[in-house]
């Protein structure tokens, strides 16, 4: 079993839609969850950035986080042409300072005008 | 400033043939990571190197798989004998501080890798 785990979709919704993107984890010494976007034939950019559970947000951008279901989200409002990417979840353990990143498989965004 | 930047950006070889990667951090960044990224999967982490400290390659498939990072700026990530399935694009991060709360590293644009 993946340390993360990330539907690879790919997802199609129409624009102004609200999307929602999901992750599960087993191990409980991730303290940090990050979404990357990656747009095709670049690197992945970060995106949203949370240490504890509960919600961030970001102006169209939400990220949840919910350690005790090992689960976390990213929800993005009136979703736009150009959210269209690829969206990755990633994580760190607190215990390290070695900053080593676990990502989930990616999934593929596309928004529909 | 600049990014992360990445050489070659494509590189297509023969099975068995050996690859040199390279990487050129943001200046003043002390964390350098690499990383593969298959078709369709998400990023596996390959190696990190923070300062003068001894790299951490526990992410490094085989040992065909080497990386050097010289006066803590510029890496190189070599393949050697390379085989099919080393196919990937191959990312290379840095990081501003290591040891920090804060943990975004900034990728570069990757170097896809074809091995015919």
């Amino acid at each position: 079993q993946k340390e993360v785990e990330q539907d690879p979709g790919p997802l199609s919704v129409p624009e102004g839609a609200i999307v929602s993107l999901n992750c599960t984890y087993s191990n409980s010494a991730f303290q940090y969850f990050m979404w990357y976007r990656q747009y095709s034939r670049k690197g992945p950019e970060l995106l949203m950035y949370t240490y504890s559970s509960g919600n961030k947000e970001d102006g169209r951008f939400t990220a949840q986080v919910d350690k005790s279901s090992k689960y976390i989200s990213l929800f993005i409002r009136d979703s736009q042409p150009s959210d269209s990417a690829t969206y990755l979840c990633a994580m760190g353990k607190g215990s390290s300072n070695t900053g080593k990143l676990i990502f989930g498989q990616g999934t593929t965004l596309q928004v529909k005008p | 400033g600049a990014g992360v930047s990445q050489s070659p950006s494509n590189k297509v070889t023969e099975k068995g043939k050996d690859v040199e990667l390279r990487c050129d951090p943001i200046s003043g960044h002390t964390a350098l990571y690499w990383y593969r990224q298959s078709l369709g999967q998400g990023l596996e982490f390959l190696i990190y190197f923070q300062g003068n400290s001894a790299p951490d390659k526990s992410g490094l498939p085989s040992d065909r798989f080497s990386a050097e990072r010289t006066g803590g700026s510029v890496s190189t990530l070599t393949i050697q004998r390379t085989q099919q399935e080393d196919s990937a694009v191959y990312l290379c991060a840095s990081r501003r501080l290591a040891g920090s709360s804060y943990n975004e590293q900034f990728f570069g644009p990757g170097t896809r890798l074809t091995v015919l």
